[in-house]
């Protein structure tokens, strides 16, 4: 069982509509991070949560540390937020990734 | 411009040819670390490195080599490339009082 479990491995949307995508995780951590992938490739950080919630224009982070799950969600989706989101905690020296989720944002 | 660079950007070699993918930060950074992406696997970390002359394994070293000889450059070193090593390499950096980590651009390596 991988130790960062997130849902749904895929989600298609139409623009507009609210989403949620969720990770779950194993094990106690000191932070959560949430990253988007472009079709570029390229990573870029969004969120770093230790606890409680964050947001970020239409973009919203909660953790539940007791529950050992995170969710990001988007207000108002835009074909432009298709990528995909990775979460991943901080281990150690290392982040510990999910699988990533593939978001596509249809017009 | 804060930024992490990685060079080359994309590279088709083969088998047994040595290689190295080039990281740099300039953003003072004492942590650095490399990752390969791969289908269904996700992100895996290779090698990090708190600072200048401190390395150690992640989680797939087998075919890797790095050094950290300065601050800013973490070269990542393929002596006898492998077609398993096919795959997407990042580079990242972070300061080590946060925990934020930026990402390079990535690295798209085939090895026939």
């Amino acid at each position: 069982k991988n130790e960062v479990e997130q849902s749904p491995q895929n989600l298609t949307a139409q623009e507009g509509e609210f989403i949620t995508i969720n990770c779950s995780y194993s094990v106690g951590i000191s932070a959560l991070h949430w990253l988007q992938q472009h079709p570029g490739g390229g990573i870029v950080s969004l969120f770093m949560l230790s606890s409680g919630k964050k947001k970020h224009g239409r973009l919203i982070a909660t953790i539940n540390i007791q529950e050992k799950h995170s969710s990001l969600h988007i207000t108002a989706s835009h074909p432009r937020d298709s990528a995909v989101y990775i979460c991943a905690f901080q281990g150690a020296q290392k982040l510990v990734f999910g699988q990533g989720t593939r978001l596509t944002i249809n017009p | 411009e804060a930024q992490v660079t990685q060079n080359p950007r994309y590279l088709i070699t083969v088998t047994g040819k040595k290689l190295t993918v080039t990281c740099s930060q300039n953003m003072n950074h004492e942590y650095m670390s490399w990752y390969r992406q791969d289908p269904g696997l996700g992100l895996r970390q290779i090698y990090y490195s708190m600072n200048v002359e401190v390395t150690d394994k992640g989680d797939v070293p087998e075919g890797y080599k790095v050094s950290r000889k300065e601050k800013r450059n973490f070269p990542l070193i393929l002596e006898s490339p492998s077609p398993n090593q096919t795959s997407l390499y990042f580079c990242a950096s972070r300061l080590l009082s946060q925990y934020t980590q930026y990402f390079g651009p990535g690295t798209r390596l085939t090895v026939l």
